[in-house]
Parts: C-alpha cells; sequence; structure tokens
C-alpha cells in the first residue's frame, strides 16, 4: 500500500483478555516502530525493529507487552491479560534504511484500545 | 536523559498571528529534531526538521530556530491559518538510538 496501515482501528476488550495490534509498513521501510498515546498525551516508544537486527525493546513497560516482526514487514504488537492503563492509541511508524533517507517516520493512523 | 520537554500544552492564537512552540532537551548526543503536525484520528506526519549545525530553517511560513548552547529549539508559524489548527510534538533523536523522543504535545488552535 501506499502508507502504513494499522489493524484493527478500534478495539474493545475486557480486563484480563490478551490483544494482537497489526502493522504494515510501507514497502521497502526497513525500521518499524512502535509507540503508544494516551490521552492527551505524547508519543512513548515502546519497540523498534531494524532489518535482521535484535529489536530495541528498551520502551516496553511491561512483560505483557511484546511484538515480533515477521519476514522484515508485517509487526504485531502483543499485550496479554490487559489493564484499563493500557487504553490508549496504538501507532505504528516505519522509515527506510539507516543512510537511505532524511530519518523521517511515517505512522498509521493507530489503533485504539479501549480496556474495560 | 531521554526527556524533550514541550511548551506550552495548549497554544490558542487569532487567524493571522505567530504560533510559537517550545522544546528543551538535555541529552547533547541529540543529533536531529523534527517537528511533526498530528490531525484528530489521524497519524503524526513530519512537518519541518532541523540538524544542530544550523541556528535557522524555514520552510514557507514555518520556521525552526535552533539555540545549541541553550539546548532550545522552537517551531515559529507566521501568519497562523485555522487549517493549522491541530498537535504539534517536538522530537530529538541521538546517535546511538534510531528512535525518536517526543515532547509532550501542543494543541494549537488558530481561532478566524
Amino acid at each position: 500500500g501506499a502508507g502504513v496501515s494499522q489493524s484493527p482501528s478500534n478495539k474493545v476488550t475486557e480486563k484480563g483478555k490478551d490483544v494482537e495490534l497489526r502493522c504494515d509498513p510501507i514497502s521497502g521501510h526497513t525500521a518499524l516502530y512502535w509507540y503508544r498515546q494516551s490521552l492527551g498525551q505524547g508519543l512513548e516508544f515502546l519497540i523498534y525493529f531494524q532489518g535482521n537486527s535484535a529489536p530495541d525493546k528498551s520502551g516496553l513497560p511491561s512483560d505483557r507487552f511484546s511484538a515480533e516482526r515477521t519476514g522484515g514487514s508485517v509487526s504485531t504488537l502483543t499485550i496479554q491479560r490487559t489493564q484499563q492503563e493500557d487504553s490508549a492509541v496504538y501507532l505504528c511508524a516505519s522509515s527506510p534504511s539507516p543512510g537511505a533517507g532524511t530519518g523521517e517516520l511515517f505512522f498509521g493512523e493507530g489503533s485504539r484500545l479501549t480496556v474495560l | 536523559q531521554q526527556q524533550v520537554k514541550q511548551s506550552p500544552q495548549s497554544l490558542i492564537v487569532q487567524k493571522g498571528g505567530i504560533s510559537i512552540i517550545n522544546c528543551a532537551y538535555e541529552n547533547t548526543a541529540f543529533d536531529y529534531f523534527p517537528w511533526y503536525q498530528q490531525f484528530p484520528g489521524k497519524g503524526p506526519a513530519l512537518l519541518i526538521a532541523i540538524r544542530p549545525d544550523v541556528s535557522e530553517k524555514k520552510e514557507g511560513r514555518f520556521t525552526i530556530s535552533f539555540n545549541k548552547s541553550a539546548k532550545q529549539f522552537s517551531l515559529h508559524i507566521m501568519d497562523s491559518q485555522p487549517g493549522d489548527s491541530a498537535t504539534y510534538f517536538c522530537a530529538a533523536r541521538d546517535t546511538g538510538r534510531r528512535a525518536l523522543t517526543f515532547g509532550s504535545g501542543t494543541r494549537l488552535q488558530v481561532q478566524p
């Protein structure tokens, strides 16, 4: 596709359930990022994938959060045993390989997660 | 430290006025300072960016001013328009880490 695609756009779940959020980056982009945006807050870094390198997981808030990237393309963010404080918009972004562009991140429209 | 501090949290400007948003940082390893614009329901999009070897960059009505010694940078929107109403985020990236660190955002409202 032309841009970063995220699904679902909206997800309502009950506390304690697991959720999976999907990101399809721009074709050819080797870097993929997940950020979290809570209501009225800034963007909180979660995890970064670059090619086949080990991901930078330094932003994951707890071990309930995990992410994988298959085949260097699609990524899935999984939140286990969801809590109400996990409610937020989860944004995915991609960018060309380092040195191949300006460093611009291209964001999707996000997946809005509501935990009841 | 990775933190980037942004102010004000919200800003109301009359059409035709100048909007100014400020950011400050501590990490001297930051080497790239972009500003992103976000409309409701959309993801942020790059607006303008600067590297620390220049003190100012202008693109149309948007200007970044950068003060390396003070570790501060700001976004100026000249002749602000109602279509500029959005949330603006400053960000920074250090040489050893590819992910951007974002400020907390400024919600700009330009009144007609």
